[in-house]
């Protein structure tokens, strides 16, 4: 069935360091990639997507990439802060077309440390 | 424009109950779809419904079944609990066609 595998499961940087955050999917329909940061205790939170005709999008400290060839998307936050800590899932579209209906990886918990 | 809500916050029910959790969508979104969030994992799809009628349904048993009313709002029911069945519980909002997800805070079940 459809899965998405993501690494690393925890993730520890300094503050003002790179995060990057890596997703493989296996469902090749698949045209729209989220990703959701979830704060303990709080709702996930749409922070950026993409969709498979894009490459890559980038929206200020935050940036994702997608290899539709070889099924990898990747988020990447640079300069992060202390408040960029949580869980952060990244997710797929179930087939082409069936909006609303996504698979998610396990999730990332980032930590950055002051 | 008022986000999506979820009532109840919080629920702790017994082994073999029923429960209804419900769900408000945000506004100008017509399409509701429900997540299980096991601790630790990643949401997983539940079902999806749009104008009253079911528009999908991920790897879940029928005892979990689901409603949505002419006000786009939502009520996901689950019989015969299982301990399993013990998760957060997230509806998410949309509109038609649209493929960005608006999630609710959740409704946190546990099964005793």
């Amino acid at each position: 069935g459809e899965n998405v595998e993501q690494h690393p499961s925890t993730l520890s940087v300094q503050e003002g360091d790179s995060a990057v955050i890596k997703c493989t999917y296996s469902d090749s329909a698949s045209n729209y990639f989220p990703w959701y940061k979830q704060e303990l205790g709080k709702r996930p939170q749409l922070i950026i997507d993409i969709r498979s005709n894009v490459g890559e999008k980038k929206d200020q400290r935050i940036a994702v990439t997608l290899n539709k060839t070889a099924k990898h998307f990747s988020l990447h936050i640079t300069e992060t802060q202390p408040e960029d800590s949580a869980v952060y899932f990244c997710a797929a579209s179930l087939s082409s077309g069936n909006t609303g209906k996504l698979i998610f990886g396990q999730g990332t918990t980032l930590q950055v440390k002051p | 424009e008022t986000g999506v809500t979820q009532s109840p916050t919080h629920l702790i029910k017994t082994r073999g109950q029923q429960v209804t959790l419900r769900c408000s969508s945000q506004s100008g979104h017509n399409t509701v779809s429900w997540y299980q969030q096991a601790l630790g994992q990643g949401p997983q799809f539940i079902f999806q419904y749009y104008r009253e009628e079911e528009n999908g349904r991920g790897n879940f048993p029928p005892r979990f079944s689901g409603l949505q009313f002419p006000n786009y709002s939502s009520e996901l029911n689950v019989n015969a609990l299982e301990l399993d069945d013990s998760a957060l519980y997230l509806c998410a909002s949309s509109s038609t066609g649209g493929e960005k997800l608006f999630f609710g805070s959740g409704t946190q079940l546990s099964v005793l």
